[in-house]
């Protein structure tokens, strides 16, 4: 069976420190897709990121990066220079090959106090 | 662009009326819908997904039905609402399976 654990249940830092959100998968398939959502406090989940399992390349967006480890089986989150404005709760997401469901993580909430 | 519409925003029922959410997706043919169910401080459920016109598939028995009348709406239902089933309701759309998820702004149910 597959699970998405997200053990952080929430972080407090405050602005401009460097915040790292862990993901950790169980899978036995070989293709799969990973996901990272942002919910801030109105509720939409905003799309951050996918990657699929054949792709470890680490990537960066501004300030955020993923560090993808199949040796270890964690999708890993970081927030450089963190800001008040991202302050949410996190998502992470798996999802296997030609399926439709998502399994979702419990979520980490973030705060960011200036 | 693609664009995802719920209505209503908010919603306060009393126990035993009915409900009727809905979700429109625009800007692309024959999407995957979905409903998510968001109890308060706790993660996601998926309660039904839709491949196509009047396909229907149940995650959790419940008493909440779907239907989707048309290729892009997608309607949530209950003849009877229950206390539990307050919560956070999302629409999410894709392309494919296994395909990003693109979610909705939601309604925030609470029923009294």
């Amino acid at each position: 069976a597959q699970k998405v654990t997200q053990a952080q249940t929430e972080i407090s830092v405050v602005e401009k420190e460097d915040v790292t959100l862990d993901c950790v998968y169980e899978t036995r398939d070989t293709t799969y897709y990973l996901f990272w959502y942002k919910q801030p406090p109105s509720g939409e989940l905003v799309f951050l990121i996918r990657r699929n399992s054949f792709d470890e390349q680490n990537e960066i967006s501004g300030r955020y990066s993923w560090n993808f480890q199949k040796s270890t089986s964690s999708f890993n989150f970081t927030i450089t220079a963190s800001q008040v404005v991202d302050s949410a709760v996190y998502f992470c997401a798996l999802t296997l090959s030609g399926t439709y469901k998502y399994i979702f993580g419990t979520g980490t909430r973030l705060k960011v106090l200036a | 662009s693609q664009t995802i519409h719920q209505w209503p925003a908010t919603l306060v029922q009393p126990v035993g009326s009915p409900l009727s959410l809905e979700c429109t997706v625009e800007g692309t043919s024959n999407p995957n819908l979905y409903w998510y169910r968001q109890a308060a401080g706790r993660g996601l459920q998926l309660l039904f997904y839709s491949v196509g016109i009047g396909q229907i598939s149940s995650e959790v028995p419940q008493n909440l039905s779907a239907s989707r009348p048309q290729d892009r709406q997608f309607i949530l239902s209950s003849k009877k609402l229950l206390l539990s089933d307050s919560g956070f309701y999302l629409c999410a759309w894709s392309v494919l399976l296994a395909d990003t998820q693109y979610f909705g702004p939601g309604t925030r149910l609470t029923v009294l």
